[in-house]
């Protein structure tokens, strides 16, 4: 089954500090793979994508993600973290399996980060 | 240019009710899909559209029904409203399947 993983429910880092939120995936063939950011009481934004090239993705608000095709992961990291990044991290995985659900989004369950002055 | 839209923003109903949650999007987007996010569980699909006319289930559609009679607007009908449906619906729209604009969402709780 096309499945998406998110192994930490909350990371804790100090603002400055490197951040890592992680995401491994289980798809048949390519993955087209996402980070998207969620604020409290707001809907999702997205954040960054990978869908071919180099490994290394930048997005959004400094952040960048490394796919790593051997590992099945799709990690997202940021150099310094800000108070401001402290939300719900979703990382998401195209469905490739043939038929109707096709090209739909799969979630994974969210990682909060928290960050602290 | 709103974005995607969402109404009510919250709602309380009775077991047994029904209601309808509105979206709308002024991008011009073939795609639409309506989730719903439990706590610690991520966003599960429950129908999407990929034009005018056109809808499919998703991976939670039990007790629930859309249409998409325009391209602006998918509305999500609960018939029957039950205390499993409490949860936070958010509605989105995309140009592809991947990258989606989502509402601000809409906070349903049945008792």
């Amino acid at each position: 089954a096309q499945s998406v993983a998110q192994p930490e429910d909350q990371v804790n880092v100090a603002e400055g500090n490197p951040l890592t939120v992680k995401c491994t995936y289980s798809v048949s063939g390519n993955p087209y793979l996402f980070w998207y950011v969620q604020y409290p009481n707001r809907g999702l934004q997205f954040l960054l994508k990978y869908i071919t090239g180099d490994n290394l993705v930048k997005g959004s608000y400094g952040f960048e993600a490394e796919f790593n095709k051997s590992q099945t992961s799709f990690h997202l990291k940021k150099p310094s973290a800000l108070v401001s990044d402290s939300a719900l991290y979703f990382c998401a995985v195209r469905d490739t399996n043939y038929g109707g659900s096709q090209g739909n989004l799969i979630f994974g369950k969210g990682t909060k980060l928290s960050v602290k002055p | 240019n709103a974005g995607v839209t969402q109404t009510p923003k919250f709602r309380i109903l009775k077991i047994g009710q029904s209601m309808t949650l509105q979206c709308a999007q002024d991008m011009n987007h073939n795609y639409m899909y309506w989730y719903r996010q439990d706590p610690g569980m991520g966003l599960k699909l429950i129908y999407y559209s990929v034009g005018a006319g056109i809808t499919d289930k998703g991976e939670v559609p039990n007790g629930y029904n859309v249409s998409r009679s325009t391209t602006e607007d998918f509305p999500l009908r609960l018939e029957l409203a039950a205390p499993s449906q409490t949860s936070v619906y958010f509605c989105a729209s995309s140009v592809t399947k991947d990258t989606q604009y989502f509402g601000p969402g809409t906070r349903l709780t049945v008792l």
